[in-house]
């Protein structure tokens, strides 16, 4: 059963466009959702995240909303830059129980030049 | 961001030998540490959760004898493959949680990739 889902395996987008990564969760309890970038051959690196008492959180070009009555959140880039593809991963927990990330399978970007 | 820090970054061994692989939290102590698995084309695979001082809780499915996990300090975890096999060939990836981020977010090593021959 996969709680978080990225059903768009993959994204391509022109640079200096916007990019929209989205994430879908089955788990009502998770209570915390994190995105990650990883480049091939390297551990993902933490991008943004929002606690499930807010519906956006904005850090710089990452912007990151979240519905609760859709347990839907989507990751914003805006303006896009080759140096940002790469594969993003969502991942959700839920603090009060195992605390363990649940990831999704990730959406590979690719911005072209 | 925190640092973790995961070694070796690539290692290459002979089946039937034991190869262990270290994650280090550099500038913050972390209570807890993962481990993960990443086979190509999918998500990462939670092997296994330590906490310092305790032993690993396992996810169903690994096998605890061969994917041996010691988190002996609150900087320091390991995870030793015990008679490699060529199907335990992967990237593994640690990751670290503690009390100076909240103890929410976990912060990833760069990873190791594994090949047994």
């Amino acid at each position: 059963d996969q709680q978080v889902k990225q059903n768009s395996p993959s994204l391509s987008v022109q640079e200096g466009r916007i990019s929209i990564l989205n994430c879908d969760y089955t788990n009502s309890m998770f209570d915390y959702f994190l995105w990650y970038k990883k480049y091939p051959a390297e551990g993902p690196t933490f991008l943004i995240s929002i606690s499930s008492i807010k519906d956006k959180n904005e850090d710089g070009r990452f912007t990151v909303f979240l519905n609760k009555s859709a347990k839907h959140l989507s990751l914003h880039i805006v303006p896009s830059q080759p140096g940002d593809s790469a594969v993003y991963f969502c991942a959700a927990i839920f603090q009060g129980g195992s605390e363990k990330l649940v990831f999704g399978k990730g959406t590979k970007l690719t911005v072209n030049p | 961001g925190a640092v973790v820090s995961q070694h070796p970054s690539r290692v290459i061994c002979k089946s039937g030998t034991s190869v262990k692989i270290e994650c280090r939290s550099l500038d913050f102590q972390a209570t807890t540490m993962f481990w993960y698995r990443q086979f190509p084309k999918k998500s990462l695979m939670l092997m296994a959760t330590s906490n310092e001082g305790s032993k690993a809780t396992y996810e169903q499915g690994v096998e605890k004898d061969k994917f041996l996990i010691n988190h002996a300090s609150l900087t320091l975890s390991t995870l030793t493959v015990t008679s490699a096999h060529p199907e335990d060939s992967s990237f593994y990836i640690c990751s670290a949680r503690g009390q100076r981020f909240g103890n929410t977010e976990a912060f990833f090593g760069q990873g190791t990739r594994l090949t047994v021959v």
